[in-house]
This record gives structure tokens, C-alpha cells and sequence, in this order.
């Protein structure tokens, strides 16, 4: 069965680094998004992507993030300065459509840590 | 705007006995309702899903879901549990945009 895989499982950064969390979500998936959940809180909804383009995002997603889908396969989250509030696992989901009855599949997450 | 309330952080019960995670939904329009399971170092997996065509949905492994407007209401249950059942469920909302809310999570545990 197809699935969403996620790169690094775990990746751990200094403050102020520049981190790229990638994604292949599943290949004829069109609808891309990006969740995070800091330690004991709720899975939060970052941003979500169609058509080369951001098509929502929520206030965490503010100027320090950025996404792109570099080539056929790939989908990525960058954050250009970690701050410490960062540390977090990310997943990245994707589906084929949007709206009832499209369900988001999510990958396995990476785990954030910022030191 | 949209939220979901999972009512039990943790839920424990015995190997062959019922489930209930509860979670009740606000929304003010129709809303899609998600259970999704995370196992430990797994992604998120759907287990099922409401989308209004039907008020008691079944997932996979045994759950299923009462969709009940009344309440306000989305249950998880499953009629007997087994120790592969251990994880988190989350109760998700979902609206015109494939934007997700998530509850904060129920952690079973089934005790052999």
C-alpha cells in the first residue's frame, strides 16, 4: 500500500539553524500539508499546498516558514531560524482531493529537537 | 469555528472487554469527523470516517462510530478489545477546506 514517508525520523539543530524536514507524499496525491504537534499538546495544522501555491495556512506558519515542492516527488518544510519553541514532531499528509470524503494520509512524523 | 473535545486523556481496559473513547464536536455547520490511530513510531491512520452519508460508520479492526447531532457526539467504540489496540486515537473534525482540527488524544491502554 502506498504510503507517506518522512526525512529525518529525528533531526536536532541549534537555535537559530536553518532546518529542511522532507516529505515524498504518495505519487498521485495532490493536496499537501504540513501538521506539528509540540510535546503534550494538540496535533496543530501548520499549512496546506495545491497546485504549486499555498492554499492555507495557520498563524504559527508566519515568515520564519516556508514550503516547496522542488520536483515531482519531494515536499518540504523549511524554518530559517529554530527557535527553541520549534522542537516538535512534524508530519507531513497528503490527499487526492479535497473536501468530504478525501482522507489525509499522514507519514510517520520527524521529530524536532532545538538545542 | 470548528473544535473537537476528546473527554479522557487515558482509558484502560481489559483484554476482550469493550471500548469507549469519547468526543464530542462543535461546529456550526455539517461537519466530516476523523478517527485517526497512532501507534507508537507510526504516522497517523485513519480508522474511519463521517461524511454524512451515514450516522453509524464502521472502520477497520473492529471500530466503528455514532454520529449523533443531538449530543454532539462521535464515539469511538469497538465491542472487544485486544492488546493490538494499544495507542492513541485522536477524534478529528474537518470542514470546507481540508484543514484538520485535532483533539488532544485518548491514550488506551488494554491490560492483558
Amino acid at each position: 500500500e502506498p504510503e507517506v514517508t518522512q526525512t529525518p525520523s529525528h533531526q536536532v539543530t541549534q537555535m537559530g539553524q536553518e532546518v529542511i524536514l522532507r516529505c515524498v507524499p504518495i505519487s498521485n496525491h495532490l493536496y499537501f500539508y504540513w501538521y506539528r504537534q509540540i510535546l503534550g499538546q494538540k496535533v496543530e495544522f501548520l499549512v496546506s499546498f495545491y497546485n504549486n501555491e499555498i492554499s492555507e495556512k495557520s498563524e504559527i506558519f508566519d515568515d520564519q516558514f516556508s514550503v516547496e515542492r522542488p520536483d515531482g516527488s519531494n515536499f518540504t518544510l523549511k524554518i530559517r531560524s529554530t527557535k527553541l519553541e520549534d522542537s516538535a514532531m512534524y508530519f507531513c499528509a497528503s490527499s487526492e482531493g479535497q473536501g468530504e470524503g478525501y482522507e489525509q494520509y499522514f507519514g510517520p512524523g520527524t521529530r524536532l529537537t532545538v538545542t | 469555528a470548528q473544535s473537537v473535545t476528546q473527554l479522557d486523556s487515558h482509558v484502560s481496559v481489559s483484554e476482550g472487554t469493550p471500548v469507549l473513547l469519547r468526543c464530542n464536536y462543535s461546529s456550526s455547520y455539517s461537519p466530516s469527523l476523523f478517527w485517526y490511530v497512532q501507534h507508537p513510531n507510526k504516522g497517523l491512520q485513519l480508522l474511519l470516517k463521517y461524511t454524512s452519508a451515514a450516522t453509524l460508520v464502521k472502520g477497520i479492526n473492529g471500530f466503528e462510530a455514532e454520529f449523533k447531532k443531538s449530543e454532539t457526539s462521535f464515539h469511538l467504540t469497538k465491542p472487544s478489545a485486544h492488546m493490538s489496540d494499544a495507542a492513541e486515537y485522536f477524534c478529528v473534525g474537518g470542514g470546507a477546506t481540508n484543514k484538520l482540527i485535532f483533539g488532544t488524544g485518548t491514550l488506551l491502554a488494554v491490560q492483558p
